[in-house]
């Protein structure tokens, strides 16, 4: 079945510096989501990447999708201490009718 | 978010016991989800339900059943807990490329 791999697992960063987490599939994609987890919460969606090679950008927060649709890439500049929590990639496959989600990346944020 | 509630929030309950989890969303929303989070596991599909009394498996279903006779209403039974199964619990629904709205989660605890 599907796999999609996750690193790092765990991130510690001092404020101010930057945090990248990486998202790979083992099959191709049709979309994948991006979703972001606080401490004791529930995942919020942040964004959905759908072609090939796509950027998008919400503020200090850059999402790529790969040229080949598999793999994808989550950047945060200069991090803050409320950027902290875990973030999750959601890869839907082509030939698959649901997301599968990777097992997250937790960030947590050194003042 | 999305008008999706789930409870229990918290249960406790003895290994061997039958336990049911409630969702319920106001939107009318047709696909409805019950994911499993575990320390570094992210989140794992329990079951699935396309609308009224159509469901499926998802990577995780053994010793899970689940009921929709309502479109509002999606209900996880475990059908006779185990240790295993402790775990925080969390129902979704799918908005298309708004990504999956998740409710607060039940954490069950089988002692």
């Amino acid at each position: 079945g599907q796999q999609v791999m996750q690193i790092p697992q765990y991130q510690h960063v001092q404020e101010g510096e930057d945090f990248t987490t990486y998202c790979n599939s083992s099959t191709t994609l049709s979309n994948i989501q991006w979703y972001k987890q606080r401490p004791g919460g529930h995942p919020v969606f942040l964004i959905q990447l759908v072609k090939s090679g796509e950027v998008k950008k919400q503020k200090r927060l850059t999402f790529q999708f790969g040229e080949a649709k598999k793999n994808s890439s989550l950047h945060i500049t200069a991090t803050q201490t409320t950027d902290v929590g875990t973030y999750f990639c959601a890869g839907l496959s082509i030939d698959a009718g649901k997301s599968t989600f990777g097992d997250g990346t937790t960030l947590t944020v050194k003042p | 978010d999305a008008g999706i509630t789930q409870s229990p929030r918290h249960k406790v309950t003895e290994t061997g016991t039958p336990v049911t989890l409630r969702c319920h969303q106001t939107e009318n929303h047709r696909y409805m989800y019950w994911y499993r989070q575990d320390p570094g596991h992210g989140l794992r599909l329990i079951h699935y339900s396309y609308g009224v009394k159509d469901t499926d498996k998802g990577e995780v279903s053994d010793g899970y059943s689940v009921s929709r006779s309502k479109t509002e209403d999606f209900l996880l039974t475990l059908e006779s807990a185990t240790s295993s199964q402790t775990s925080v619990y969390f129902c979704a629904i799918s908005i298309g490329a708004r990504g999956y709205t998740f409710g607060s989660g039940t954490r069950l605890t089988v002692v």
